[in-house]
């Protein structure tokens, strides 16, 4: 039973052009929510997160969207970069629980 | 130098044999967890602990035990290795403050024959 679902293993962008990452989770009790960064060889980097008390949440070129009726997250990367060619894992948890329940990633490739 | 570190990085063993991996911190966090990450599955927690002296269990902890020799140490052990145990394992860290940011260490890519 995948409570969080990344329906997307892939996407590709045109440099300088806007990046969305979908999420969706079945899980109510989830209220926080958190997107992980993972190149090649290495191990996933915390990115961004977001409360279910907000839904939005912003730092520099990412943006982190929370619609909770929907069930529902999206990660915004604008402008995009080379750089940001990598694996995204979605995860959410209950606040204060320290058990994240991973998504199936979405390989981002920027073209240049 | 890097604040999580796994040993080994690579690691091909043959089933039946036990093997250790291991995890060590010089983040001062207290929080330790164990992770496996399979194709098409993401990233799945085997074992988690808060301290030393507690230790417990994640959703996929059947034929893998820890143990937490010190704060900044903690290892997974495969009693007896099955090929289905092949998979790219994680250790990861938290703060008891921030328990949700977990820092993840690089992997390590096990192949059991």
């Amino acid at each position: 039973d995948q409570q969080v679902k990344q329906n997307s293993p892939s996407l590709s962008v045109q440099e300088g052009r806007i990046s969305i990452l979908n999420c969706d989770y079945t899980n109510s009790m989830f209220d926080y929510f958190l997107w992980y960064k993972k190149y090649p060889a290495e191990g996933p980097t915390f990115l961004i997160s977001i409360s279910s008390i907000k839904d939005k949440n912003e730092d520099g070129r990412f943006t982190v969207f929370l619609n909770k009726s929907a069930k529902h997250l999206s990660l915004h990367i604008v402008p995009s970069q080379p750089g940001d060619s990598a694996v995204y894992f979605c995860a959410a948890t209950m606040w204060g629980n320290e058990k994240l329940t991973f998504g199936t990633g979405t390989r981002l490739t920027i073209i240049p | 130098d890097a604040d999580v570190t796994q040993t080994p990085r690579n690691r091909i063993t043959k089933t039946g044999k036990r093997i250790m991996l291991e995890c060590s911190q010089t983040k001062g966090h207290d929080r330790m967890y164990w992770y496996r990450q399979d194709p098409g599955l993401g990233l799945r927690l085997i074992y988690y602990s808060f301290d030393v002296k507690d230790i417990n269990k994640g959703e996929i902890s059947d034929g893998y035990s820890v143990s937490r020799q010190a704060q900044a140490k903690f290892s997974l052990s495969l009693e007896s290795a099955i090929p289905n145990q092949t998979a790219l394992y994680f250790c990861a860290t938290s703060d008891s403050l921030l328990q949700e940011t977990q820092y993840f260490g690089p992997g390590t890519r096990l192949l059991v024959l």
